[in-house]
């Protein structure tokens, strides 16, 4: 069974930095598009960052150049290294793994909570 | 970028109703077109991709429908499982955008 597990969530002051990690199981994250996706509390979904086999990445302006996706091939993990954190950031961070090379996630995660406030 | 829209914002059904939901991009994306069903609590989980090919193991009571910049979500018998939000996302060009939701509940 294909799983997708989110950790390194939490409360962090703004300014602050936090990395998320995605461990796959069942799935090889490298051959898959890996994508990020946030709520907000009690609001929709928004996407935040894509990774492709090739290794380009692309974002949402709302975080560009203050969060990077990346992926290691060898923990089969996927990554957001978020800096410079608002409290805009504040949400639900879900990872996702796509349909091989299509932009069509059919595998998520449960989740992980980054919050963040003084 | 492209804005998505959705028409309703929320709607009252009963078991057994046609539920219909609209989703506008504000420009042509062909059909780079997903529907997303999320529950309280969950992650979403795909129903539709390519705007109206129906994912593996979803009941075929969904269908979608559209291309270009009008698309519709069905589905054609509410079950009490149906109860959700649903969302609209194009991925036709980045940033990917997520319409603002549609909730169905139970009237």
């Amino acid at each position: 069974e294909v799983q997708l597990v989110e950790s390194g969530g939490g409360l962090i002051q703004p300014g602050g930095s936090l990395r998320l990690s995605c461990a796959a199981s069942e799935f090889t994250v490298s051959s898959n598009y890996m994508t990020w996706v946030r709520q907000a509390p009690g609001k929709g979904l928004e996407w935040v960052s894509v990774i492709y086999t090739g290794g380009s990445t692309y974002y949402a302006d709302s975080v560009k150049g203050r969060f990077t996706i990346s992926r290691e091939n060898s923990k089969n993990t996927l990554f957001l290294q978020m800096s410079a954190l608002r409290a805009e950031d504040t949400a639900v961070y879900y990872c996702a793994g796509g349909k091989r090379t299509t932009n069509w996630y059919d595998y998520w995660g449960q989740g992980t909570l980054v919050t963040v406030s003084s | 970028d492209i804005q998505m829209t959705q028409s309703p914002s929320s709607v009252s059904a009963s078991v057994g109703d046609r539920v219909t939901i609209t989703c506008r991009a504000s420009r042509g994306i062909s059909s780079w077109l997903a529907w997303y069903q999320q529950k309280p609590g969950k992650a979403p989980k795909l129903l539709i991709y390519a705007a109206s090919s129906l994912q593996s193991g979803v009941p075929s009571r969904f269908s979608g429908s559209g291309s270009g910049t009008d698309f519709t979500l069905t589905i054609s018998s509410l079950q009490p499982e149906d109860f959700a939000t649903y969302y609209c996302q194009q991925v036709n060009s980045f940033p990917f955008t997520f319409g603002p939701g549609t909730k169905v509940d139970i009237k």
